[in-house]
């Protein structure tokens, strides 16, 4: 079946970078895009972008780019996040999901504080 | 960017009756190919949201049928014909069609 296992919790200093995995496996890695997601506590989704786990290429929400950097590794079937430049508004959960929404990861809690 | 604009926030409903949750965006969801991409997904408290509803209507596998989804070009509606415990947390939209979007969420509590 198909699962995505995100990378374990991130506890980071303010201006530091921190960098979640999101590994797939049940399906061929690249026949489907991979999102990324953020919520914060107690709030909805927010759409960060998306990669385009065959070519590489991506499609970012303007608020996110220069924060958010999405790559993959086919040879692992594992898409990344780096998120840089970190402050306390960065704190949240952070989902990776296949492109269509059929599929979510369970979640990367990331801490920023000082 | 498309906003999506869910009503209720919240929604308080008895177990065995109905529920009804809209969202409209503010551009037609049509997409080059005809299709209309989107989805209604569940995040159940502590939990990943999981997809209930893909293509405005078509439930997802292992979803009962007491969900539906419809609508057209800007306006969409999920109906749950019967809530069951089961359902209780937020519910939120979400579009494909353009750069991908939320609805704000609507939290299902049961009376």
């Amino acid at each position: 079946q198909v699962q995505l296992q995100q990378s374990g919790a991130e506890l980071a200093k303010p201006g530091s970078s921190v960098k979640i995995s999101c590994k797939a496996s049940g399906y061929t890695f690249t026949s489907y895009y991979i999102s990324w997601i953020k919520q914060t506590t107690g709030q909805g989704l927010e759409y960060i972008g998306y990669i385009n786990t065959g070519s590489g290429g991506t499609n970012y929400n303007e608020k996110f780019k220069g924060k958010a950097t999405l790559t993959v590794d086919k040879s692992s079937s594992t898409a990344f996040m780096q998120l840089s430049s970190l402050t306390p508004d960065d704190s949240a959960v952070y989902y990776c999901a296949v492109t269509t929404g059929a599929y979510w990861g369970q979640g990367t809690l990331v801490t920023v504080s000082s | 960017d498309v906003v999506m604009t869910q009503t209720p926030v919240s929604l308080s409903v008895a177990i065995g009756q109905p529920a009804s949750i809209s969202c409209k965006s503010s551009q037609s969801l049509v997409g080059t190919s005809g299709k209309t991409y989107l989805n209604w997904l569940l995040q159940r408290p502590g939990q990943s949201p999981k997809r209930l509803i893909y293509l405005v209507s078509k439930l997802d596998s292992g979803i009962p049928d007491r969900f539906s989804g419809s609508g057209s070009e800007t306006d969409f509606t999920l109906k749950i014909s019967r809530v069951e415990a089961d359902d209780l947390g937020v519910y939120y939209c979400l579009q494909g069609t353009h750069f991908p979007t939320f609805g704000a969420g609507t939290k299902l509590e049961l009376k």
